[in-house]
């Protein structure tokens, strides 16, 4: 099982409509959970953080966490076609030899359309 | 400087040939990540560095690649007689990771790199 995984889209929302992004992932014990956004040919940038289970809201942006079920979401609401980007769920694994490992899943393109 | 800072930012080799990519992180961070990204994929862990402890190099492909960083600054990724898969976008970045583990990687522009 990948330690990460995401859809990897496009998925493609109109603009001002809810764009919901998820991610699961293998390591039961991890605490640590980040969505970053990455525009085409650019580097990755870090919007969300989260390590508690629960929803943590910031602007448009609300993540979500369900650590029973090694499920963690991205909801951005009101979208804009300024948020079309590759959206990439990342762990902090907690085991063996890659303690303090950030690992990436696939991203998710999103498509916002006017 | 400012930001994590890479070079070349471009690279053109031939198969066979050996090729270096450095990377040069924010001051102060003791965390340094190499990354590579392939079109349209996401991104593979290569190599870490925490501090002073030994590097998890779990990611490193094969055994052409290896990494090193110098006082816990500057790292250089060396790929050894490269081939035509390894071409790919290799990101670098850099972490403040203290208690917290904050998690937050800064990236730098990557070196785009393609084997001929």
């Amino acid at each position: 099982q990948k330690e990460v995984e995401q859809n990897s889209g496009p998925l493609s929302v109109p603009e001002g409509a809810i764009a919901s992004l998820n991610c699961t992932y293998s390591d039961r014990v991890s605490q640590s959970f980040f969505w970053y956004r990455q525009y085409s040919g650019k580097s990755p940038e870090l919007i969300m953080s989260i390590y508690s289970n629960g929803d943590k809201e910031d602007g448009r942006f609300t993540a979500q966490l369900n650590k029973a079920s090694q499920y963690v979401s991205l909801l951005i609401r009101d979208s804009q076609p300024s948020d079309s980007a590759t959206y990439l769920c990342a762990v902090i694994l907690n085991y063996g030899g890659s303690q303090g490992n950030l690992i990436f899943g696939k991203g998710t393109k999103l498509s916002v359309k006017p | 400087g400012a930001g994590v800072s890479q070079s070349p930012s471009n690279k053109v080799t031939e198969k066979g040939k050996d090729v270096e990519l450095r990377c040069d992180p924010i001051s102060g961070h003791t965390a340094l990540y190499w990354y590579r990204q392939s079109l349209g994929q996401g991104l593979e862990f290569l190599i870490y560095f925490q501090g002073n402890s030994a590097p998890d190099k779990s990611g490193l492909p094969s055994d052409r690649f290896s990494a090193e960083r110098t006082g816990g600054s500057v790292s250089t990724l060396t790929i050894q007689r490269t081939q035509q898969e390894d071409s790919a976008v290799y990101l670098c970045a850099s972490s403040l990771m203290g208690f917290t583990n904050t998690g937050e990687l800064f990236f730098g522009e990557g070196s785009r790199l393609t084997v001929l």
